[in-house]
């Protein structure tokens, strides 16, 4: 177990909503990642946090934006949802190099 | 941006032979090189690294080979078992940064 945890495992929203999963790092992990993961290929990779502050960004619209707390949590807010957000969502805390990804949260946009 | 390649996409192979996934990256500058097996319904785990410094490292069944000349990287698993069926990513990084992830390559381990 990378002691990495997300939630919910599993959601379903409608097209036009607003979703936030959430996501629990190892005490003292001060970079957490998140990324997108569509059926069938490799993670893509949204943005990255460090000690709160936003530390790299990939190709994502700014409806993707994030949070990260003092506590080692995270979350990940999607506004405007889109059928093609449909996909595995990862959060992953970094130690040195070694990123530890949790199991993911499930996203259905209908 | 970098550009990741894995091959083969797909790889079967019989219990007790070995298999050999590559992986060619673009960044001249990435210099950590980490492999990645996801099982159904997981997050992908860290199974083997290696850095630019070094040209091989192994752990028990696995090891990882690097070319930085040829900008590839490769995972080699001997004695394959039905459990490392799984499918596998590369994503080689520079100093934390160009998060990118290969497209992953499908094992699947006949018995």
């Amino acid at each position: 177990e990378t002691g990495v945890t997300q939630s919910p495992t599993h959601l379903i929203k409608t097209r036009g909503q607003q979703v936030t999963l959430r996501c629990s790092s190892q005490s003292g992990h001060n970079t957490v990642s998140w990324y997108q993961q569509a059926l069938g290929q490799g993670p893509q990779f949204i943005f990255q946090y460090y000690r709160e502050e936003e530390n790299g960004r990939g190709n994502f619209p700014p409806r993707f934006s994030g949070l990260q707390f003092p506590n080692y949590s995270s979350e990940l807010n999607v506004n405007a949802l889109e059928l093609d957000d449909s996909a595995l969502y990862l959060c992953a805390s970094t130690l040195g190099e070694t990123q530890y990804f949790g199991p993911g949260t499930r996203l259905l946009v209908l | 941006g970098e550009n990741v390649e894995q091959h083969p996409s797909t790889l079967s192979v019989q219990e007790g032979d070995s298999a050999v996934i590559k992986c060619t990256y673009s960044d001249s500058a990435s210099n950590y090189f980490p492999w990645y097996k996801q099982e159904l319904g997981k997050g992908p785990q860290l199974i083997i690294d290696i850095r630019s410094n070094v040209g091989e490292k192994k752990d028990q069944r696995i090891a990882v080979t690097l070319n930085k000349t040829a900008k590839h990287f490769s995972l080699h698993i001997t004695e394959t078992q039905p459990e490392d069926s799984a499918v596998y990513f590369c994503a080689p990084e520079n100093y934390g940064q160009n998060f990118v992830f290969g497209p992953g390559t499908r094992l699947s381990v006949l018995p």
